[in-house]
């Protein structure tokens, strides 16, 4: 069953403390990205990754991390540098290197801070 | 920056055809006009995409003007589960250089029984 998984579906840290978002893709994707929504808004890049071993940052970077070691995984650190983590955070995938790409969503992580 | 305007909510009856409206007004030339929907806490789905001519799926039909300017997603007969926000979104720049979607705030569509 081919698809994106995101997890956990909902998660909780302290503040200080850096989690890290899991999202995997069976799909044979090579372009994968990080969204940010918060409540009523629409969805804000935060990071996104063309092949495996490169990234670039999107508009709202600051205070995450990513990593693509392999082209099935895509993790998002939020840093405690992040002012304001609490958001719902989603992963997509799209083939890549064409102009049609569309991109496929994943469930997403809702991500509070106590 | 806005690249698409669309109204923040409509109404329509079930068993009727949703016409959801959505302005690109700066649109390029090369730039595909993309449509997804959200239910509430899951994540986008992909409902479909055109550049100039009319297409249809399973799903909706997607009307675009021959100016480019503006576009229409029609869903056919609406049922209850098509309650939903509605993403129109004119994908922006070529692949390589940075393959953004831009997600505004949509049009919260609500299906009345």
């Amino acid at each position: 069953d081919g698809g994106i998984t995101q997890s956990p579906k909902y998660l909780f840290r302290k503040e200080g403390q850096n989690v890290t978002l899991s999202c995997e893709q069976n799909l044979n994707h090579d372009a994968m990205y990080w969204y940010r929504q918060d409540p009523g808004q629409g969805l804000r890049l935060i990071y996104y990754s063309q092949i495996v071993n490169d990234f670039q940052k999107g508009d709202i970077a600051e205070g995450y991390s990513v990593s693509r070691e392999k082209k099935e995984s895509f993790p998002l650190t939020v840093t405690s540098a992040q002012k304001n983590p609490t958001a719902f955070y989603l992963c997509a995938s799209s083939i890549g290197g064409e102009d049609t790409d569309t991109q496929y969503f994943g469930p997403g992580t809702r991500l509070t801070v106590l | 920056d806005a690249k698409t305007t669309q109204p923040p909510s409509m109404d329509c009856a079930e068993g009727r055809a949703a016409n959801l409206p959505c302005n690109h007004s700066t649109i390029s030339g090369n730039e595909y006009v993309y449509w997804y929907r959200q239910i509430h806490s899951q994540g986008p789905q992909y409902i479909i995409h055109g550049l100039k001519n009319n297409e249809t799926n399973e799903m909706a039909s997607l009307i675009i003007t021959e100016d480019r300017k503006s576009s229409t997603l029609i869903l056919p007969h609406a049922t209850l589960r098509d309650t939903a926000v509605y993403y129109c979104i004119v994908r922006v720049g070529r692949w390589g250089t940075g393959n953004q979607f831009y997600f505004g705030t949509g049009t919260s569509l609500t299906v009345i029984p």
